[in-house]
């Protein structure tokens, strides 16, 4: 099976602009959570969602929205860029709900705010 | 508040020997603890999970442990080598829904 695809791996953005990240999960899988990762604060929850419905979101400010396809493709998109967006955005997907199942994280999107 | 604490941010050691790796967490009540491996540039790689309910799991080299009471989970990595360098991250879930969270991470490099 093909693991996890998120596209791009790395973005290049300005201050104020909006970026939308790609999550592409496992054949099969239907819960997609998305994490940023910081060298300050490490691996934060964002959002999760499963079978196109959030049903968990981190304490993250309402710029950051996602949502997902009736394929379980999912996107998140982060409004209003700010310097502290700079991250590395990775995207799980897992088979099995609402029970936790094993976690397959993708390769991340790198993505910079000057 | 909450907290997940690595013991340390760094951790290097001989080839060979037993590599532990500790995981403390305040104010969670877990009802899984998972422990994830990360290389430099990649995404976490899931390792072992643990219920709340078992006290120790075990896969090839690796064990881990679950102490609900003193709210701490070790992970042992046995004749380690020189490839298990890398970032090792527990993460706890209390819902069961998919939402992890993270400590910090503790970078293990085993010294040939």
């Amino acid at each position: 099976k093909a693991g996890v695809t998120q596209t791009p791996r790395y973005l290049i953005k300005t201050r104020g602009q909006q970026v939308t990240l790609s999550c592409s999960p496992i054949s099969g899988h239907r819960s997609v959570s998305w994490y940023q990762q910081t060298p300050g604060q490490g691996l934060q929850f964002l959002f999760e969602y499963f079978s196109e419905t959030q049903r968990n979101k981190g304490n993250f400010p309402g710029r950051f929205s996602g949502r997902q396809f009736s394929n379980s493709r999912s996107e998140m998109n982060v409004s209003t860029l700010e310097l502290g967006d700079s991250a590395l955005y990775l995207c799980a997907s897992s088979s099995l709900a609402p029970v936790t199942d094993t976690q397959y994280f993708g390769p991340g999107t790198r993505l910079t705010v000057l | 508040s909450q907290k997940i604490e690595q013991n340390s941010e760094a951790l290097n050691i001989q080839e060979g020997k037993t590599a532990t790796l500790t995981c403390n967490y305040t104010n969670y009540s877990p009802a899984y603890l998972q422990w994830y491996r990360q290389d430099p540039g990649r995404g976490p790689v899931f390792l072992l999970l643990i219920r709340e309910n078992e006290k120790e799991k075990r896969k090839e080299r690796l064990k881990v442990t679950f102490d609900t009471t003193l709210k701490q989970s070790l992970f042992h990595i046995t004749a380690s080598q020189p490839a298990d360098s890398a970032t090792y991250l527990c993460a706890l879930d209390q819902t069961g829904a998919n939402n992890l969270f993270f400590g910090t991470g503790t970078r293990l490099t085993v010294i040939p």
